[in-house]
């Protein structure tokens, strides 16, 4: 299957801080998603974003469609203890088939 | 808030068993998935199902996972004769293509011992 590299594997910040991660992929997507999940939970889309350079927010997460088509940085800012999880990218192919990156672990000290 | 339901949330069997993991997706949706995750790992892609067939899987669904949509609501997804390395969360997604994204359900975690 295709392969996103998903970095850092893991972040430990204080609260407060602004947080920072990124995907890649050896292919061209579509479409790239931010899905969020917590233990025992299903991921939870976060932000999609559907065109080449495109930046879309959602309250203090802002997410990027990089200008190559093959990667994508989310932001956070002003972490907060409820930010804690991991944290996800999906890029579509244009069979309309989603592949995950391996996943950022956020933990955010108060 | 539409949202897609996944039953049991815990099933534990025996090796050997066979499992039918139960979905039921967002009622206007098209296009439905199965995907795992085992613990600690990433998720992972199954299979696609769009106007009642396949549409892509995985090299991980092999012969011993089957899908069905046994009527206008469920989606379901059975593993014949489960192994050990079968213990994983599986996710159930339903999506509309012209919304972007999937609606993932809340999970089954599947316990083979």
């Amino acid at each position: 299957g295709q392969q996103l590299n998903q970095s850092p594997q893991s972040m430990f910040i204080q609260e407060g801080e602004d947080v920072s991660m990124n995907c890649t992929s050896s292919s061209i997507f579509n479409t790239w998603l931010w899905y969020k999940q917590d233990p025992g939970e299903g991921p939870v889309l976060l932000i999609a974003l559907y065109k080449a350079g495109e930046l879309t927010s959602n309250g203090r997460l802002t997410a990027q469609f990089g200008i190559t088509r093959k990667d994508s940085f989310l932001n956070i800012s002003a972490s907060i203890p409820s930010d804690v999880g991991i944290y996800f990218c999906a890029g579509r192919n244009t069979g309309n088939q989603f592949y995950f990156g391996t996943g950022t672990s956020l933990t955010v000290i108060p | 808030e539409p949202e897609v339901t996944q039953t049991p949330s815990h099933q534990v069997t025996q090796m050997g068993q066979e499992v039918i993991l139960r979905c039921v997706p967002i009622s206007n949706h098209l296009y439905f998935y199965w995907y795992r995750q085992i613990l600690g790992q990433k998720v992972e892609f199954l299979v696609s199902f769009y106007n009642n067939e396949i549409s892509e899987k995985s090299e991980i669904f092999d012969d011993q996972f089957s899908v069905e949509r046994p009527d206008g609501s469920n989606f379901t997804l059975k593993i014949r004769s489960t192994k050990l390395e079968d213990s994983a969360m599986y996710f159930c997604a339903s999506s509309d293509p012209s919304e972007g994204g999937y609606t993932f359900g809340s999970g089954t975690r599947l316990t083979v011992v």
